[in-house]
């Protein structure tokens, strides 16, 4: 069955850097676009932005753009988001999404705190 | 940017009545409009995709609706497990970018 299965909650000071990661299974992982999307507490959904795993494009949200980096490793199945600069409005659940008919899976989810 | 109006906020209702949450789109969007439900502490879950199309293992009680810029989901007998936040969600495959509305809550009344 398809999973994304991600790594475990961050705890961070300010300007430092976070790498997050979700790793897929039960699919073809270079098939299908995965989107991070991230939840401050007691907030909205908002797009973090996409990355293909087939050839590793990458699309970024004008807000993000600059401070976020994502990659992938093909052999492990595994997408990655990486926070550089930290701020403490950066702390939320970050999730990833495979894209298929809508965002069909999503990853658990990973709490990145943001605090000095 | 397209932006991406949900309403209302916040709906109250009972258990069995019927329910419905609207989504505009600042711009045409038809038909990439999808619906998710979220639950405290939890993910979200793929309701509806393409505007009417439900999603796997989706209760037939949901159903989505519209077209251009005006969407609506609509759950036709509100059941203990519907209680959630739901998302109304602008997207397309291979898209530039992608929009989610603010949200609605629906709560036990």
């Amino acid at each position: 069955q398809v999973r994304l299965v991600q790594s475990g909650a961050e705890v961070k000071k300010p300007g430092a850097s976070v790498k997050v990661s979700c790793k897929a299974s039960g699919y073809t992982f270079s098939g299908f676009f995965i989107h991070w999307v991230r939840q401050a507490p007691g907030r909205g959904l908002e797009w973090v932005g996409w990355i293909n795993p087939d050839n590793g494009g990458t699309n970024y949200a004008q807000k993000f753009q600059g401070w976020v980096t994502m990659t992938r490793d093909t052999s492990s199945s595994t997408a990655y988001l990486e926070l550089n600069s930290l701020r403490p409005d950066a702390t939320a659940v970050y999730y990833c999404a495979r894209e298929v008919k809508g965002f069909d899976y999503w990853g658990q989810g990973t709490l990145v705190t943001v605090s000095s | 940017d397209i932006q991406m109006t949900q309403s209302p906020s916040t709906l109250s209702a009972f258990v069995g009545d019927r329910v419905t949450i609207s989504c505009r789109a600042s711009q045409t969007i038809s038909p990439w409009l999808a619906w998710y439900q979220q639950k405290p502490g939890k993910a979200p879950k793929l309701l509806v995709y393409k505007a009417t199309n439900l999603a796997s293992g989706v209760p037939s009680r949901f159903s989505g609706s519209g077209s251009g810029t005006e969407f609506t989901l609509t759950i036709s007998s509100l059941q203990p497990d519907d209680f959630a936040t739901y998302y109304c969600q602008r997207y397309k495959y291979d898209s530039y970018s992608v929009t989610f509305g603010g949200g609605t809550k629906v709560e036990i009344k």
